[in-house]
């Protein structure tokens, strides 16, 4: 199995531009979940979904931060418009439920300038 | 607000020596899964321990996990080079959220 696949592996953009992180969950996983790593704040989740819907979003910094997965296979994790303090890794992970073992990807690092 | 609390932040050892790591929780969780992270990777599932659960093995991974104290520990035995990595606890409450603590940052010296 290839494993939990995120692309790109690092961004570099200015601030105001879209972002778009994208991630294919391991086939089969009915859970994905997306977190965001700083050293100030650790890993957060930011949103996760079960069976391709949405179940917690409360972790979305705020509006300008969006999540969809429009099919089993593939999510996106958008941010219009970025700004500097958005700057970080991004994990997608995804597991066969919410409560058993995740696996993660390799991340993406993000930076705003 | 943080669940899990590894303690300590950081912790650097002789190769060979054994590594323990703790981790404190607030409330009542499902299962609770440790994790490690290598410099520049995602983090990979070591081992998931159940609330009904005080003890469990994974080859040189020991973690025990006691509910009364709302704390869980995970001991590295016969430490390597290899070992070197960030590890982070993560509690299933619940209300069926997981949550990562901030990790300790482990250093095997040769």
């Amino acid at each position: 199995d290839a494993g939990v696949i995120q692309s790109p592996r690092h961004e570099v953009t200015e601030m105001g531009q879209e972002v778009t992180l994208r991630c294919k969950p391991i086939s089969g996983h009915n859970s994905l979940f997306w977190y965001r790593q700083t050293m100030m704040r650790g890993l957060e989740l930011l949103i996760y979904f079960n069976n391709n819907v949405p179940i917690d979003d409360s972790g979305m910094p705020e509006d300008r931060f969006s999540a969809k997965m429009p099919n089993a296979s593939f999510s996106t994790l958008k941010i219009q418009p970025s700004e500097p303090r958005d700057s970080a890794v991004y994990f997608c992970a995804s597991s066969l439920a919410s409560d058993q073992p995740q696996h993660f990807g390799d991340g993406t690092r993000l930076s705003i300038l | 607000s943080q669940q899990g609390e590894e303690d300590p932040q950081a912790l650097s050892i002789q190769e060979g020596e054994n590594a323990t790591m703790n981790c404190s929780y607030k409330t009542s969780i499902n299962n609770l899964q440790w994790y490690r992270q290598n410099s520049g990777r995602g983090l990979v599932h070591l081992i998931l321990i159940r609330s009904n659960e005080r003890e469990k093995h994974s080859g040189r991974l020991r973690v025990t996990l006691d509910t009364s104290k709302k704390s869980s520990s995970l001991l590295i035995t016969a430490s390597r080079a290899a070992d070197t990595a960030s590890y982070f606890c993560a509690t299933d409450r619940l209300d069926d959220k997981i949550i990562f603590g901030k990790g300790t940052r482990l250093h095997i010296l040769p």
